[in-house]
């Protein structure tokens, strides 16, 4: 199955900064790329999402830009908030599967 | 709108009992997912139903596992019997797909603990 390589694994910015979190993939197939948030205890929330038509997609804050040729991905936060805090998961669904494969996480800490 | 509901929300119990996890989708959706996260194998997809129909359980770990889905409003996935290393958080998600709407909404999820 595919593989999906997330980086770092940890992320410590200051509040107020910016935050960037990336995603590698090895299928070209793969057509549908979501970010989720996952808070303590909870289910991952869906943040924002891209599809391989399209090369970035913005809502406030939140940021993510797709790069086919070189198979990655990257979420973008700005001006970071305390409640930004959370591990951040890319995800990805392969062509002619339903079910996403995830990164391993990346937890972010924003520093006030 | 009342999201996924999944219960118990925290599951504890001994190996060799069986284990009965619910998932009640989002109303109107027609594919739902069961996903399992650990710490060691992060969040993986266990098996997913289109319409009622399991499509792909190739994630199930073992015969042990089986998940059914009698209805468009419920899912069940059993472990029996279960073993420590079951232990993880089972996680259903739904999604209305079809025409591109890949969108996945999760449940807060079940923590099960096999002692």
């Amino acid at each position: 199955g595919e593989n999906v390589e997330q980086h770092p694994s940890t992320l410590s910015v200051q509040e107020g900064d910016s935050a960037v979190i990336k995603c590698t993939y090895s299928d070209s197939a793969s057509n549908y790329f979501p970010w989720y948030k996952q808070e303590l205890g909870k289910g991952p929330q869906l943040i924002i999402d891209i599809r391989s038509n399209v090369g970035e997609k913005k809502d406030q804050r939140i940021a993510v830009t797709l790069n086919k040729t070189a198979k990655h991905f990257s979420l973008h936060i700005t001006e970071t908030q305390p409640e930004d805090s959370a591990v951040y998961f890319c995800a990805l669904r392969e062509g002619g599967a339903d079910g996403l494969t995830f990164g391993k996480g990346t937890h972010l800490i924003i520093q006030p | 709108d009342a999201g996924v509901i999944q219960s118990p929300r925290h599951e504890v119990t001994e190996m060799g009992q069986e284990v009965t996890l619910r998932c009640k989708p989002i109303s109107g959706h027609n594919s739902l997912f069961w996903y399992r996260q650990t710490m060691m194998r992060g969040l993986e997809l266990l098996i997913y139903f289109n319409n009622n129909v399991p499509i792909d359980d190739s994630g199930m770990p073992e015969d042990r596992f089986s998940a059914k889905m009698p209805n468009a409003s419920f899912s069940t996935l059993k472990i029996q019997p279960s073993e420590p290393r079951d232990s993880a958080v089972y996680f259903c998600a739904s999604s209305l797909m079809g025409q591109g709407d890949y969108e996945q909404y999760f449940g807060p999820g079940t923590r099960l603990t096999v002692t």
